[in-house]
């Protein structure tokens, strides 16, 4: 069975400061890893799509994440933080029959 | 102008009746999924549609009941007996390649049910 783990329930940075969202997967294939972002009482919004094409992959807003299979990690960077990216970030596993395994979510705040 | 949508966004109910909270799509995609958020939890799937006419329960589909009889639409019913109805339900929808697991959900924005 597949399962995400997001290291941490909440993140709090600075603006203009690095900001790091931690993910581990667990699944006995090589599986299709998401980035979605939520902001309050909104849909879900895809950031970024892991399909093994390349272990880097870059999103929308200045986003990008790693895919490290040796350490069964997908993390999520971005080099400088905005107040706009203040919001809850889930990583997702894909899997057979359309079904996808969400982590609980990460809960990003960004102090001005 | 592409996407998902839902109706209504905020909607309240009484204790005992059911509720239809609707859902459609013109990015003419043949899969069609509801989810339940609550917070601290994540997304758990209620229910989901490969092609139309067709249906799978998922991993909460106890008090809820939906259609699919047309490929743009799939509406969820929440009957009286789903016991925790109080929730922020998500509806998606994506291109629905045969078992593959890179298909890539869209998501509508969220339905937030209160039973009063």
């Amino acid at each position: 069975a597949q399962s995400v783990t997001q290291l941490d329930s909440h993140v709090s940075v600075s603006e203009g400061t690095p900001v790091l969202l931690r993910c581990n997967y667990s699944s006995s294939y090589s599986p299709s890893l998401f980035w979605y972002v939520q902001h309050p009482n909104k849909g879900l919004q895809l950031l970024l799509k892991y399909t093994s094409a390349a272990t880097l992959v870059k999103g929308i807003n200045g986003f990008e994440a790693e895919f490290k299979k040796s350490e069964t990690s997908f993390h999520l960077t971005k080099p400088s933080a905005h107040m706009s990216d203040a919001a809850e970030y889930f990583c997702v596993s894909g899997g057979s029959n359309y079904k996808l395994t969400f982590g609980k979510g990460t809960l990003l705040t960004v102090n001005p | 102008d592409g996407g998902i949508t839902q109706s209504p966004k905020y909607l309240f109910r009484k204790e005992g009746q059911n509720v239809t909270l609707s859902c459609e799509q013109n990015l003419n995609h043949d899969a069609m999924y509801w989810y339940r958020q609550d917070p601290g939890q994540g997304l758990r799937l209620i229910y989901y549609s490969q092609i139309v006419n067709d249906f799978q329960k998922g991993d909460i589909a106890e008090g809820y009941s939906v259609s699919r009889e047309k490929k743009e639409s799939f509406p969820l019913t929440v009957t009286s007996a789903q016991k925790n109805p109080t929730a922020f339900y998500l509806c998606a929808s994506s291109i629905g390649e045969a078992g593959a697991s890179t298909d890539t959900q869209y998501f509508g924005p969220g339905t937030r049910l209160t039973v009063l």
